[in-house]
């Protein structure tokens, strides 16, 4: 299995473009994550997927934000506008539900620097 | 879900038993108690999971005391590449609503020493 892929690995983007992460879950898995990392707030749960519905999205910062799960194998993060205390690394990750499911498998995640 | 306390760092020698601790004084009888970590620059990864027995998996063992306030995660031989910030998480453990969260503290930066 290729586990949890994200790209880009890496963005720089300057203030005030459009931004879009994008994530590919382990095959078979009905979850789906999205967390960003800071070293100022550590990891933050911004939003969670269950069969591609958006479940809980009270982590999302502000309406910047935005995500989408079109189909079981991709979903997207979009920031638009972009600004500066957006840089941090985004995580996506995936894990199969039923009974207690909590392991979630993580991506390499997307470093994002907003200049 | 309850609140966990851990050291923020601790050394352990290459080799040696890393025994890294976790209070969870608020836990409640269907909270489970979960360790995950994250190696520089990596995403997070599962290591362990428990309710009141101990566990054991490949990578480490889990103690929970009979009280289950308070959890060891045990490392048995520690090596250079299990240097990492590791994460103690409570949470209800059932299926739908919320519950799939997972809450990340600041954790405990184990580094070891060859």
């Amino acid at each position: 299995d290729a586990g949890v892929i994200q790209s880009p690995r890496h963005e720089v983007t300057e203030m005030g473009q459009e931004v879009t992460l994008r994530c590919k879950p382990i095959s078979g898995h009905d979850y789906l994550f999205w967390y960003r990392q800071t070293m100022m707030r550590g990891l933050e749960l911004l939003i969670y997927f269950n069969n591609n519905v958006p479940i809980d999205d009270s982590g999302m910062p502000e309406d910047r934000f935005s995500a989408k799960m079109p189909n079981a194998s991709f979903s997207t993060l979009k920031i638009q506008p972009s600004e500066p205390r957006d840089s941090a690394v985004y995580f996506c990750a995936s894990s199969s539900g039923g009974g207690r499911g909590v392991k979630q498998f993580f991506g390499p995640g997307t470093r994002l620097t907003v200049l | 879900d309850a609140k966990t306390t851990q050291p923020p760092s601790m050394d352990c020698a290459e080799g040696r038993a890393a025994n890294l601790p976790c209070n969870h004084s608020t836990i409640s009888g269907n909270e489970y108690v979960y360790w995950y970590r994250q190696i520089h620059s990596q995403g997070p990864q599962y290591i362990i999971h428990g309710l009141k027995n101990n566990e054991t998996n490949e990578m480490a063992s889990l103690i929970i005391t009979e009280d289950r306030k308070s959890s060891t995660l045990i490392l048995p031989h520690a090596t250079l590449r299990d240097t990492a910030v590791y994460y103690c998480i409570v949470r209800v453990a059932n299926s739908g609503g919320s519950n799939y969260k997972l809450t990340f503290g600041k954790g405990t930066l184990l580094t070891v020493n060859p």
